[in-house]
């Protein structure tokens, strides 16, 4: 069973704080991602990678960067938290291929105040 | 560009009634098409998934069928149950990235 893991389900953090959300799956997926999910606007992309220290913007990359330095291992970071990043964040990964599915990490809620 | 439309909820049914979740989308080419399900605190999982024109995908009683003619993929329950209450996604991928829908929460009472 593929397996992806994040490194915490519930943060709290203060405004101007640095945050790292680590992601790491253990299914040798080339491609991973990071979404934030808001009540009533669904799944928004914030950055994806198709393999290592590879990386591209999704939709709202603003005020996030990624780090990919090993296959399996994506990590999220908020370079000042601010209060408008609260949200649920979802890591993912797949294979290369239309056909594929992606798999999901159980999310981690980030409460910034 | 891509896009992913699908029924706004919530929808509210009683045990044992028919399911559907409309999903209708936009896109270049002949995507791949998918249903994921999400648990209360949980993340996203596959529901089921159908990757070429008129493959029906079909998993723990839930049917979506790809219509190019249509460009839709509904999902259907004969008969819903208590446990199936949950947000459902409609998604499709491109070459990297996949889109989705809002999701549409259901809610089945006993």
């Amino acid at each position: 069973d593929v397996k992806v893991t994040q490194s915490s389900r519930y943060l709290v953090k203060r405004t101007g704080e640095k945050v790292f959300l680590e992601c790491v799956q253990d299914m040798d997926h080339e491609n991973m991602f990071w979404y934030r999910q808001d009540p009533g606007l669904g799944l928004r992309l914030i950055y994806f990678s198709y393999d290592v220290k590879m990386k591209e913007k999704g939709d709202i990359p603003e005020g996030y960067s990624v780090s990919r330095e090993k296959k399996e291992r994506f990590s999220l970071i908020l370079e000042s938290a601010s209060t408008n990043q609260t949200s649920m964040y979802l890591c993912a990964s797949s294979l290369t291929g239309q056909s594929y599915e992606q798999y999901f990490g159980p999310g981690t809620r980030l409460t910034v105040t | 560009g891509n896009s992913v439309t699908q029924m706004e909820g919530p929808v509210t049914l009683s045990e044992e009634a028919f399911l559907t979740i409309n999903c209708t989308y936009t896109a270049t080419g002949y995507p791949s098409l998918f249903w994921y399900v999400q648990y209360p605190g949980e993340g996203l999982q596959l529901l089921l998934k159908a990757t070429k024109a008129d493959d029906k995908g079909s998993n723990k009683g839930f049917e979506a069928t790809y219509r190019k003619e249509t460009t839709s993929f509904h999902l259907e329950k004969g008969s819903v149950q208590v446990s199936d209450s949950a947000v459902y996604f409609c998604a499709l991928r491109g070459t990297y990235k996949y889109i989705f829908g809002t999701g549409t929460r259901l809610k089945v009472l006993a």
